[in-house]
């Protein structure tokens, strides 16, 4: 079946460091994969995805990109603020008909000013 | 517009008890889904309505758990005899649905954290 590998946390690292969380896939087929984030006391929320293999993902300053040859989808940042503070989520699905998601352990990530 | 809502945002319920959570979707959106968040078994799924198609169950812990889409729309995920390993946030999301290939975006609801005594 399908999973997913996510680094351990927490990380914590200074403001305007640079972030990587390592993100690594087992699946059949072809996979959507997507990076959500869960800011403190809010909800799920989509940060960035991609859905076929050399597509970059890319928001809010985050990148990420679809390695099929490392089934790897590492999340990266060049410079963390303070309110990138969250618990980040790697993920995969299916397509067609198979969408539900497959869910990373979680990194909890903590900016320091 | 409006995005996923859930009530109640929090329940709790003594051991032995039923209890139903509900979701209302992102208007337009046919496919829904309700995921489990817990200490212990971090988020997973539980099942999946995509339109009048039957429901993917596959993610149901056991025959206590149950759950309904009406007119596809609103969702009820009922939880009988709950026990204490029931306690987690219950999460349902939406999504615009099958015909759209991958990388369909899911849209999730704050949540409903159950605490079972």
């Amino acid at each position: 079946g399908n999973s997913v590998t996510q680094m351990e946390g927490p990380v914590t690292l200074s403001e305007e460091a640079f972030l990587t969380i390592n993100c690594t896939y087992t699946a059949t087929g072809y996979p959507s994969l997507f990076w959500y984030v869960q800011y403190p006391g809010e909800g799920l929320q989509l940060l960035l995805k991609a859905t076929k293999a050399d597509d970059k993902g890319s928001n809010k300053g985050f990148e990420a990109t679809y390695r099929k040859e490392t089934t790897s989808f590492h999340l990266e940042k060049g410079s963390v603020q303070v309110s990138d503070s969250a618990v980040y989520f790697c993920a995969l699905s299916g397509n067609f008909g198979n969408e539900k998601l497959t869910f990373g352990t979680g990194t909890r990530l903590t900016i320091i000013p | 517009g409006a995005g996923v809502s859930q009530s109640p945002s929090n329940k709790v319920t003594e051991k032995g008890k039923d209890v139903e959570l509900r979701c209302d979707p992102i208007s337009g959106h046919t496919a829904l889904y309700w995921y489990r968040q817990s200490l212990g078994q971090g988020l997973e799924f539980l099942i999946y309505f995509q339109g009048n198609s039957a429901p993917d169950k596959s993610g149901l812990p056991s025959d206590r758990f149950s759950a309904e889409r009406t007119g596809g729309s609103v969702s009820t995920l009922t939880i009988q005899r709950t026990q204490q390993e029931d306690s987690a946030v219950y999460l349902c999301a939406s999504s615009h649905g099958i015909g759209r290939g991958g990388g369909d975006t899911q849209y999730f609801g704050p949540g409903t954290r159950l605490t079972v005594l």
